[in-house]
């Protein structure tokens, strides 16, 4: 039962144009969502987290959009870089745990 | 301030076999996470310590354990090793306490554990 799905293995974008990476869940209770980033040979990086209370969160270059009603969230990199080149997770939490559950990832290639 | 520090980074094992496989929090971390990766099933939650308790555990037969020491340092324990147990361990830390959504964990490189 996968609660969290990336349903875009890959995408490839060139530099300076938006990445938009996509994020689909099936349970309602979820109310943290959060975004890693991750090299080859390197554990996941922490890119960006949102409540469920807000439907938008920004820093810098990066944006994730809450879509609640349709179990939907978005991660925004503008502009994109050849160095955001890596594999993005999406993941979410149940409130009072500490238990991350993720999505398959989608690898993006930014090209120059 | 260092990162979280698993070790080693490469294991090769034989089915049947035993392996235990280390990590190190952050300092001041008090909670530990493991995770599995395979290609095509992102990271699978295998179990959370704090505080030396088992908090959360994934759905993992029981040949998977786990301990937390003091230091909260941890290890990851696999039994009666399986062809399909071949993948990338991954350990990650967090304050593990107040609200866990403005605490997000910090990952480790991981060990990457070859069964033969």
């Amino acid at each position: 039962d996968q609660q969290v799905k990336q349903n875009s293995p890959s995408l490839s974008v060139q530099e300076g144009r938006i990445s938009i990476l996509n994020c689909d869940y099936t349970n309602s209770m979820f109310d943290y969502f959060l975004w890693y980033k991750k090299y080859p040979a390197e554990g996941p990086t922490f890119l960006i987290s949102i409540s469920s209370i807000k439907d938008k969160n920004e820093d810098g270059r990066f944006t994730v959009f809450l879509n609640k009603s349709a179990k939907h969230l978005s991660l925004h990199i503008v502009p994109s870089q050849p160095g955001d080149s890596a594999v993005y997770f999406c993941a979410a939490i149940f409130s009072g745990t500490y238990k991350y559950i993720f999505g398959t990832g989608t690898r993006l290639k930014v090209l120059a | 301030k260092a990162g979280v520090t698993q070790t080693p980074r490469y294991l090769i094992k034989t089915r049947g076999q035993q392996v235990t496989l280390s990590c190190s929090p952050i300092s001041g971390h008090r909670s530990v996470s493991w995770y599995q990766q395979t290609p095509g099933q992102g990271l699978q939650f295998l179990f959370e310590y704090f505080s030396e308790t088992q908090r959360n555990k994934g759905n993992f037969p029981g040949r998977f354990s786990g301990r937390q020491f003091s230091n909260s340092r941890s290890e990851m324990n696999v039994s009666t090793l399986e062809l399909g147990d071949s993948a990338l361990y991954l350990c990650a830390s967090s304050l593990g306490g107040g609200q866990v959504g403005n605490q997000p964990q910090h990952f480790g490189d991981g060990t990457r554990l070859s069964i033969l």
